[in-house]
């Protein structure tokens, strides 16, 4: 298996400002790491996929200027919400897959739950 | 484009009660199918990864078993702490995976 850790688990930031949510691999280097935005009752939602060490990819109808991701290292991926709106509330999910397994198997961090007032 | 859809997309059961949960899919290329617990609040738990038809893993009241269409999550003699939502998903060529939305599974004792 694998752990991936995301943090912080809440947060609650004022419409305007900027949230950054850490993702980490814990006991394993994770080359790519995955954005998940889902919504209540919903499933998960891909934003983007982040590489290590190049700009990560954004899927369609994601604004990569509002979500800033970076992934400077093999065990960190940050993804940033810049200028907040309560629209952008929701839960945030990373997620990796270890490549010392030989498969594709991805493991998720826990959550973080975002709230813009 | 990959796609997947899962049914039902709620299911009540008795402890006790037997069932299974359905992931239809249609991928380019399998790479891998699996099976996730999420839930509330929570980021999903891996439970299995299924690579090609024929193929079955067990784990606990848990079992999966794949076809070249679909993918079935049975549970059997289910508790109340087996109630969760079960997520489906592939992978193929694109590296990138598909989730299906889900079934909401309660158990009642």
């Amino acid at each position: 298996g694998a752990v991936v850790s995301q943090h912080p688990s809440w947060v609650i930031c004022k419409s305007g400002t900027s949230v950054k949510i850490e993702c980490r691999s814990l006991d394993f280097q994770a080359t790519t790491m995955f954005w998940y935005r889902q919504f209540p009752k919903q499933s998960l939602m891909l934003m983007a996929t982040s590489n290590e060490g190049s700009k990560a990819t954004y899927e369609q109808g994601v604004e990569k200027d509002k979500f800033l991701i970076n992934h400077a290292s093999l065990t960190l991926s940050t993804l940033t919400v810049t200028s907040a709106h309560p629209e952008d509330s929701s839960f945030y999910i990373c997620s990796a897959s270890n490549p010392g397994e030989n498969t594709d198997t991805q493991y998720f961090g826990p959550g973080t739950r975002l709230t813009v007032l | 484009e990959d796609q997947v859809t899962q049914s039902p997309e709620a299911l009540r059961l008795q402890e006790g009660e037997s069932s299974s949960l359905n992931c239809s899919y249609t991928v380019s290329g399998l790479r891998g199918l699996f099976w996730y617990r999420q839930d509330p609040g929570k980021g999903p738990e891996f439970l299995f990864t299924l690579y090609s038809a024929g193929e079955e893993k067990e784990k606990e009241r848990l079992k999966a078993t794949l076809t070249k269409k679909e993918s079935f999550l049975h549970i059997t003699a289910p508790k109340p702490e087996d109630s969760a939502t079960y997520l489906c998903a592939v992978q193929g060529g694109s590296y990138i995976p598909t989730f299906g939305r889900g079934t909401s599974l309660i158990v009642h004792p």
